[in-house]
């Protein structure tokens, strides 16, 4: 679970900016999945994707906001146009074809000033 | 959709002593129950996990224990100790589709 990265850790913009949140699955991991946080809350499943293909977006606010996972490179979160209701803290899981575990990354510290 | 629930919000307790905690959840179809441990500030770390094929599953200090009827699951802790003292997250999922349903966590504070 250590294997996967995100970055930045911390993520500061203005309303109006757009925020682009970095995932490093676990080599070999094929499925990711973007969760958030707000302070003192559980996590919110937002999207999850495998190379290519999103699965289920069905958490993700359809304006403002999207996901990719190309075939190289990481995952993207990115927020366009950022409000103050979208300081969280944004994480990254992934897990192998074929199980269900789900290992997690340092996640991402949004604030919008 | 899935819901769960989870009880209680934050429970203190003295070292040594046990410590459970409850979650429900509503979709009958969920079969895939983990535990997760998060640190302050940190991200959270899978600490157990159980399949609805058994009953009870144990690791050391942690076991947790499924009734499916019930549709309830819970995580002891036995012997505590202060580097316990974290938010717990219980989730449940359904096998093959893999998204996570999350309580909204357990502050546990073990105190010297």
């Amino acid at each position: 679970n250590a294997g996967v990265m995100q970055n930045p850790r911390h993520l500061v913009r203005r309303r109006g900016q757009e925020a682009r949140l970095r995932c490093s699955p676990v080599k070999g991991h094929s499925h990711v999945y973007w969760y958030r946080q707000l302070p003192e809350e559980g996590l919110k499943f937002m999207v999850y994707l495998q190379k290519e293909n999103i699965i289920d977006e069905s958490g993700m606010p359809k304006e403002r906001f999207s996901a990719e996972f190309p075939k190289e490179g990481p995952s993207i979160l990115r927020i366009q146009q950022v409000v103050r209701g979208d300081s969280a803290a944004y994480f990254c899981a992934s897990s192998p074809p074929g199980t269900e575990e789900q290992f997690f990354g340092p996640g991402t510290r949004l604030t919008v000033l | 959709g899935e819901n769960v629930e989870q009880h209680p919000s934050t429970l203190s307790v003295q070292e040594g002593d046990s410590a459970v905690i409850k979650c429900t959840y509503s979709d009958s179809a969920s079969n895939y129950f983990p535990w997760y441990k998060q640190e302050l500030g940190k991200r959270p770390q899978l600490i157990i996990d159980i399949r609805s094929n058994v009953g009870e599953k144990k690791d050391q200090r942690i076991a947790v224990t499924l009734n499916k009827t019930a549709k309830h699951f819970s995580l002891h802790i036995t012997e505590t100790q202060p580097e316990d003292s974290a938010v717990y997250f219980c989730a449940a999922s359904i096998s093959g589709y893999s998204t996570l349903t999350f309580g909204k966590g357990t502050m546990l504070l073990v105190s010297p």
